[in-house]
């Protein structure tokens, strides 16, 4: 099975910083990669689809690059409301697996 | 409205059996396949079963593959997860979720907001 794992673990930044998140794939995946936000006691949420495309409502400041087995989140300019962990996932084929998450809070 | 409800959990037993439900609305539910994904308390997301939307396809995690079944109704808009052989490790708050696709072969954009299972004695 193909495995996801993102980097880092955790970051604090402050707000207004460009923030950075990597998930890499042990296989390549092409751009069959999804990002989504999980903030405190609430339920994930899409924000990137298909490595780049930016689900509809998520603000322009999100933004996701990559192919193959190299993929990056950006939050161009870290708002608080963006506090919470950030999930990538596989889902071109079984298992749709997700990465480790990254936490991210405000420095 | 555009949703998943999903209800069933609740404190079972190792080695008892549970029924999850999540009913749609708000959309065409035969169209689309559907996951279940669990959470651990204070861990990441864990990918569980997939559904195809005609229900004439099912994945699911080898880690719950033989005692977990995934079924759908589609005449009641309604998605099953039947839990059985539960196991402590299988704590965790379940969702259902929408994928773009009718094969499950797409980002999940649509989310229920879970219902908690807890395998205690």
């Amino acid at each position: 099975d193909i495995q996801m794992t993102q980097s880092p673990s955790s970051l604090s930044a402050s707000v207004g910083d460009r923030v950075t998140i990597t998930c890499r794939a042990s296989q390549g995946i092409t751009n069959y990669l999804a990002w989504y936000q999980q903030k405190p006691g609430k339920v994930p949420r899409l924000l990137i689809y298909g490595a780049s495309t930016l689900q509809s409502g998520v603000p322009s400041r999100f933004s996701g690059t990559g192919s193959g087995t190299d993929f990056t989140l950006t939050i161009s300019s870290l708002q608080p409301e963006d506090v919470a962990t950030y999930y990538c996932q596989k889902y071109n084929s079984a298992p749709w697996t997700f990465g480790q998450g990254t936490k991210v809070e405000i420095k | 409205q555009v949703q998943l409800v999903e209800s069933g959990g609740g404190v079972v037993q190792p080695g008892r059996s549970l029924r999850l439900s999540c009913a749609a609305s708000g959309f065409t539910f035969s169209v689309y396949g559907i996951h279940w994904v669990r959470q651990a308390p204070g861990k990441g997301l864990d990918w569980v079963a997939v559904i195809w939307y005609d229900g004439s396809n099912k994945d699911y995690a080898d880690s719950v593959k033989g005692r977990f079944t995934i079924s759908r109704d589609n005449s009641k808009n309604t998605l099953y997860l039947q839990m059985n052989g539960l196991r402590a490790e299988d704590t965790a708050v379940y969702y259902c979720a929408r994928a773009e696709s009718s094969s499950g072969s797409n980002a999940f954009a649509l989310w229920g907001q879970g219902t908690m299972v807890t395998v205690s004695s």
